[in-house]
């Protein structure tokens, strides 16, 4: 049983550019999740969909941003014109959606160096 | 306004002595949950518990265990007889129903540094 992957793990990109990140679920959870941890801090909440739909986006998520889930499966998230301050590890999480099973559980994370 | 706090920021211990993590929430939110996550210094963030608003049980899981009392709203969490391997940022978190379960929001985290 896989658990969530992401790729790449790291990336490095210069300031104006665009980076895309991707991220696969564990196959039968329906919600998946964006985060974004900077040194010393907890994860901070971006977005996350059931199946496709996006259900919630947080303030911290700009225009530059955008996430898709297009068949309810894999994610992307990309950052457009990219900035020092989007230097982050970039989590992803699922989970199932039931009251009783919501525990999230996260891969291990791209880190994003922005130069 | 932050809704977990996690005031303590590093926690050194040796060996085989124990380490209790405090953890305390805000929510207007009758029906909420509250999680125990591990980040060891690989990064990959680990679920360890999960406790529903309904259920103040306190438990033992192996050398885990934890203390909820809402009417401090508190949620601390005990590893007993620690080991290095215990090293790691511990992160305590909080999901609430008027965000359907969705997102999970993190305190900033209690590094416990385990020496041999």
């Amino acid at each position: 049983d896989t658990g969530v992957s992401q790729d790449p793990r790291h990336k490095i990109t210069k300031r104006g550019q665009n980076v895309t990140f991707r991220c696969d679920p564990i196959s039968e959870h329906n919600r998946l999740y964006w985060y974004r941890q900077t040194l010393g801090q907890g994860p901070e909440f971006l977005t996350y969909f059931q199946n496709e739909a996006q259900l919630e986006k947080s303030r911290l998520l700009s225009d530059r941003f955008s996430a898709e889930r297009p068949k309810g499966s894999f994610s992307t998230l990309e950052i457009q014109r990219t900035e020092q301050g989007d230097s982050a590890m970039y989590l992803c999480a699922s989970s199932l959606s039931s009251f009783s099973n919501n525990e999230q559980f996260f891969g291990p994370g791209t880190r994003l160096t922005v130069l | 306004a932050q809704k977990v706090t996690q005031a303590q920021t590093e926690i050194s211990v040796v060996e085989k002595e124990d380490v209790t993590l405090d953890c305390v929430y805000e929510t207007r939110d009758t029906t909420y949950y509250l999680f125990w996550y591990k980040q060891p210094p690989s990064g990959e963030l680990v679920f360890l518990i999960r406790r529903n608003s309904f259920d103040e049980q306190n438990e033992i899981s192996g050398r885990y265990s934890w203390n909820f009392q809402k009417s401090t709203s508190s949620f601390n969490f005990t590893i007993t007889a620690s080991q290095v391997v215990d090293s790691a940022v511990y992160f305590c978190a909080l999901s609430e129903a008027r965000d359907s379960w969705g997102k999970l929001q993190f305190g900033a985290g209690t590094q416990v540094v385990v020496t041999p």
